[in-house]
């Protein structure tokens, strides 16, 4: 079936880098996705999202690219710092009418070293 | 700001055993969902509910129901659990296509 993956499994950056988390999709009639940060206990927290209109969006520190073209996504973070540090799920919002779900990547451990 | 609430926290069950997980919406929310994450894996859908009715249903085992109340809180009933059952459990709520929140979740150890 169709689904949604990463490419990195682990990530490990200094404090201050910048951070790029790959995805790639492969349901070509997506159309909203949706970057997860997820720590250790904790429920998955919404990051940033994207619609197939557009192919940049930024908030604060990060930044979603969507490349429609070859079905990837990816998450750029700006001055990457400790707090940083989790697990980070691209998913796609699937569905019609008003049945929805979220489809979830598999995720990317992301370790700040100080 | 109000969040999903999830109870219990932490439950242990033992083998063949019943569990009722409990999920409260953001209020004005109209749609509930419920995802199950093993441990090192991505939250795999199980079940949602639209305006308390079942509105999409994922790889949730025939031992697993829920249903949504009046009062939009859901409830996951998960009979004769196995070891494999072990998992997080979340639910998350949404307005229609909206952001979808998570709560804390629910952490299930069968023994």
């Amino acid at each position: 079936g169709e689904s949604v993956g990463l490419h990195l499994p682990t990530l490990s950056v200094q404090e201050g880098d910048n951070s790029i988390i790959n995805c790639a999709y492969s349901n070509s009639a997506s159309d909203y996705f949706i970057w997860y940060k997820q720590e250790s206990g904790k429920g998955p927290q919404f990051i940033i999202d994207i619609r197939s209109n557009m192919d940049k969006r930024q908030g604060q520190r990060v930044t979603v690219l969507l490349n429609k073209t070859v079905k990837h996504l990816s998450l750029q973070i700006a001055a990457t710092q400790p707090g940083d540090s989790a697990v980070y799920f691209c998913a796609e919002n699937i569905g019609q009418g008003s049945n929805y779900k979220l489809t979830f990547g598999k995720g990317t451990l992301l370790t700040v070293n100080p | 700001a109000a969040g999903v609430i999830q109870s219990p926290r932490h439950l242990i069950k033992e083998k063949r055993e019943t569990a009722t997980l409990k999920c409260y919406p953001i209020p004005r929310h109209d749609t509930v969902y419920w995802y199950q994450q093993g441990p090192g894996q991505d939250p795999q859908f199980l079940i949602s509910f639209y305006e308390k009715m079942q509105s999409d249903k994922g790889s949730i085992p025939d031992r697993f129901s829920a249903q949504q109340f009046s009062d939009y809180h859901s409830e996951l009933n998960m009979s004769s659990l196995e070891l494999g059952d072990s998992a997080l459990y979340f639910c998350a709520s949404s307005v229609g296509t909206g952001e979808t929140f998570f709560g804390q979740g629910t952490r299930l150890t069968v023994v």
